[in-house]
């Protein structure tokens, strides 16, 4: 079944750019979508098909994709961003269609 | 609004069984893909089931035979049946909806969780 690699950690100075990577094979063929979860909270979608901003998500927040890897990048961060962020795809040929990545905890330092 | 809310979790003995209920509001579960995902304590995200539109289930290895997703359109509510329930089932289970009428999409909204515990 499709894997998604994520790093387990990120680390970010307020005022700088996060960059969260999500590995796949050729995961650039394929849609990704990215979620944010606070602690205690259910996980928020972030961004959708690769790059695509759902209302009331702030700009700072883009997403791009290609070749083996997805990347959700954060400028400017805030304390506010701290979370745990997913990555997610689905495998339409495979009997387990829905992959989520392991997660990358984001600190702001 | 588009809402979902989770009811049936609590604290179930190794073994037994349990049901939960995900009541949609806003929309009909049987229009869009909807799944179950789970959330072990401390751990990340764990896709459990999926049901599509047109009725076709696929699960997790770890649940496949155990559990049984399934939707009730008159009430407007996806459930998950969990059967011989172990310990490491124990987690916050959420029901999402895939957000595109064709599938293969984002999940939004989620439920806002339910626990089940599964202890002695």
């Amino acid at each position: 079944s499709y894997v998604l690699t994520q790093p387990p950690s990120v680390s970010v100075a307020p005022g700088k750019t996060a960059r969260i990577t999500c590995g796949g094979n050729n995961i650039g063929s394929k849609s990704v979508h990215w979620y944010q979860q606070k602690p205690g909270q259910a996980p928020v979608l972030v961004i959708y098909y690769d790059s695509d901003r759902p209302s009331g998500i702030p700009e700072r927040f883009s997403g791009s994709n290609s070749g083996n890897t997805a990347t959700l990048t954060i400028s400017r961060v805030e304390a506010g961003d701290e979370a745990d962020y997913y990555c997610q795809v689905w495998d339409s040929s495979s009997d387990h269609p829905v992959v989520f990545g392991g997660g990358t905890k984001l600190t702001v330092l | 609004e588009v809402q979902l809310v989770e009811t049936g979790g609590g604290l179930i003995q190794p073994g037994g069984s349990l049901r939960l209920s995900c009541a949609a509001s806003g929309f009909t579960v049987s229009s869009n893909y909807m799944s179950w995902v789970r959330q072990a304590p401390g751990k990340g995200l764990e896709w459990v089931s999926v049901i599509y539109s047109g009725g076709s289930t696929y699960y997790a290895d770890s649940v496949k035979g155990r559990f049984t997703i399934s939707r009730d359109n008159s009430k407007n509510t996806l459930y998950l049946q969990m059967n011989s329930l172990r310990a490491e089932d124990t987690a916050v289970y959420y029901c999402a909806r895939d957000a595109t009428l064709g599938g293969w999409g984002w999940f939004d909204p989620w439920g806002q969780g339910t626990l089940v515990t599964v202890s002695s």
